[in-house]
């Protein structure tokens, strides 16, 4: 099946940098990426949908220019924390759709994950 | 608009029993719904989806689903539980052809051996 992969899986930062995620889709293209959090033990919370070539959509509530998201390729989509803090800590997924192919027109393929610890 | 409802937070089995995670959906469109399956601190994996094709879907790892319009269900059920299948279970909605997906809060799966 289709793979997307993110980097890093894990990071730590100290409050006030920033942190970049990518979100890369091995083996096929996607025009529309997406971006969740997640929250210990509990569910995916939809942040944004990245489009290449234009700007994201971003959900409600979620800051913008907090959570930057950049979707340069058609197999990378990358989302910078921005002046981080501890209350940003958490999991972040990534999931991209193929949108040509025999896959599935609205199946969403999902990256492991990046943990995000900010002390 | 739509919404997923997943029914129960946790669930509890004994090894070799069957098992039973409970969906109930809203959707002024027609649905395409999704079952996946998350083990701590991974990602999530498909487990099946329904997309207005057979009503009675087949997944891996031994589970199936079926889409119940009139009651609006995509209950997912396994006959025999595996002390493999701990873990969180997210259900998911989206309008057909479209864009964005609903998660369900998810449900823990608990099996005793």
């Amino acid at each position: 099946g289709a793979v997307v992969s993110q980097h890093p899986s894990w990071v730590i930062c100290k409050s006030g940098t920033s942190v970049k995620i990518e979100c890369r889709s091995l083996d096929f293209q996607a025009t529309t990426m997406f971006w969740y959090r997640q929250f210990p033990k509990q569910s995916l919370m939809l942040m944004a949908t990245s489009n290449e070539g234009s700007k994201a959509t971003y959900e409600q509530g979620v800051e913008k220019d907090k959570f930057l998201i950049n979707h340069a390729s058609l197999t990378l989509s990358t989302l910078t924390v921005t002046s981080a803090h501890p209350e940003d800590s958490s999991f972040y997924i990534c999931s991209a759709r193929e949108d040509i192919g025999s896959r599935g027109y609205n199946e969403q393929f999902f990256g492991p994950g990046t943990r995000l610890t900010v002390l | 608009a739509q919404s997923v409802t997943q029914l129960d937070s946790h669930v509890s089995v004994s090894e070799g029993t069957p098992v039973l995670l409970r969906c109930n959906y809203s959707s002024s469109y027609s649905p395409s719904l999704f079952w996946y399956v998350q083990h701590p601190n991974k990602g999530l994996q498909l487990l099946l989806k329904y997309t207005s094709a057979a009503t009675l879907v087949k997944g891996i790892n031994g589970f199936e689903a079926e889409f119940k319009k009139s009651e609006t269900s995509f209950h997912l059920t396994k006959p025999s539980a595996h002390m493999s299948d701990a873990a969180e279970y997210f259900c998911v909605v989206s309008k057909t052809g479209g864009f964005k997906t609903i998660f369900g809060a998810g449900t823990r799966l608990f099996v005793k051996a």
